[in-house]
This record gives structure tokens, C-alpha cells and sequence, in this order.
């Protein structure tokens, strides 16, 4: 049973680029959080996809966007990448809220450096 | 804001002794989750508590839940240097789905 999965791993970005991150969900999730987090501190939420909207979203800029596919996989992009995007990005995966489960379950992450 | 945030920031134990972490939150909430997370590397989930639960065991891992102080503590016992990771709370707003809000952290080190 494959958990969650992350690509790329590292990636190196210059000022003003734009970058996309995937993930695919854990085997039998269908929601997905991306989270940024910052050398030495907690994850921050971005936003969460389920049935391919976006859910919920955190106090990040339209700068941050994402996608949902119909196999429940996602994509964040990031455009005009500032040096201060430079960060890990986690995705995590979950089922519904509603089913009452709650519990969410992290990929590796992608380093993200911006030059 | 309904930030988590954990006490100590970081803590230094030898193997075999007890570490103790605390959370405090601000707004109720439904659940607080428990997350590990070694060097650089993915979190990874510990234990659930709801809102309606006060104490909850996993293995060497025991959690408390007081909503009335809105605090939770996580405690390790008979630790190893395994268990050296920060380890970060992570609370969701009553109804507001799975927006969780994560702490800063605190960082256990077990030493040899």
C-alpha cells in the first residue's frame, strides 16, 4: 500500500519563475492539504482539494494555486517565486471531513530553494 | 488565531528517561493531533485526541487533553535516540473542517 508520494525532491528555482509541485494521495484518500513550512517552524496551511476544488485555504497569496485530478492526485503552483518561498512543501492526504476521520498522512516533502 | 504552540522549544534528555511536551491552543477545537517529524523529512501522525477525550495511550506514548485549560501535553516514556525528531501539535477550529494550525515545535534530543 503506497503512502503518500512527493516530486521532485529538491528544486532550485530563480526569482520570478513559476514551479509545480505534485503529489499522489495515499491509497483510498480523496482529500489533499498542501502545507509550507519554513526552516525551523511548523507547517502553515495552504489549501486543501476535494472533488477537485479547493476546499479551504490559508493566509496565502493567488500567488499560490493548485489543481485536483479525477485519481485524486494534485498540483501546487507557485508564480513569481520570491526568495521568501524558499521552503519545504508538504502535502498531506486524508479522507473527507465529513467521514469523521481526521487523521492526516504526509509525503516527504519537496524542497523548495529559490535563488 | 488558533495557533498551537508547544513548550519547551527544545528539550535535551539522556535514554531511558520520560520527555514531557505541551500544547496550547486558544479557540475550541474538534481534535489535536500529535506529528514527529525527523530531520527535514515528512511529519508523521502519533496519536489523535478529540475534544471529548482526556487521555489517550499509543505504545511508550501517552497524551492528555484539558480543553478547559485549552492545553494538551505529550508525554514519551522510556525514551530512545530514536525518538529524537521535533515533534509538533496540530489543532482544527470546531466545524471548520481539516484547516489544521500547527505549532512552532519542540525539538527532543535523546542522547546516547
Amino acid at each position: 500500500d503506497a503512502g503518500v508520494t512527493q516530486s521532485p525532491t529538491h528544486l532550485i528555482k530563480t526569482r520570478g519563475q513559476q514551479v509545480t509541485l505534485r503529489c499522489s494521495p495515499k491509497s483510498g484518500h480523496d482529500t489533499v492539504s498542501w502545507y509550507q513550512q519554513a526552516l525551523g517552524q511548523g507547517p502553515q496551511f495552504i489549501f486543501q482539494y476535494y472533488e477537485e476544488e479547493e476546499r479551504q485555504r490559508g493566509n496565502f497569496p493567488d500567488r499560490f494555486s493548485g489543481h485536483q485530478f479525477p485519481n485524486y492526485s494534485s498540483e501546487l503552483n507557485v508564480n513569481a517565486l520570491l526568495l521568501g518561498d524558499s521552503a519545504l512543501y508538504l502535502c498531506a492526504s486524508s479522507l473527507a471531513w465529513e467521514t469523521g476521520t481526521y487523521e492526516q498522512y504526509f509525503g516527504p516533502g519537496t524542497r523548495l530553494t529559490v535563488t | 488565531s488558533q495557533q498551537g504552540e508547544e513548550d519547551p522549544q527544545a528539550l535535551s534528555i539522556q535514554e531511558g528517561e520520560n520527555a514531557t511536551m505541551n500544547c496550547s491552543y486558544k479557540t475550541s477545537i474538534n481534535n489535536l493531533q500529535w506529528y514527529r517529524q525527523n530531520s527535514g523529512r515528512g511529519l508523521v501522525h502519533l496519536i489523535l485526541i478529540r475534544s471529548n477525550e482526556r487521555e489517550k495511550h499509543s505504545g511508550r506514548l501517552r497524551v492528555t487533553l484539558d480543553t478547559s485549560k485549552k492545553s494538551s501535553s505529550l508525554l514519551i516514556t522510556a525514551s530512545r535516540a530514536a525518538d529524537t525528531a521535533s515533534y509538533f501539535c496540530a489543532t482544527d477550529a470546531e466545524n471548520y473542517g481539516q484547516n489544521f494550525v500547527f505549532g512552532p515545535g519542540t525539538r527532543l534530543s535523546v542522547l546516547p
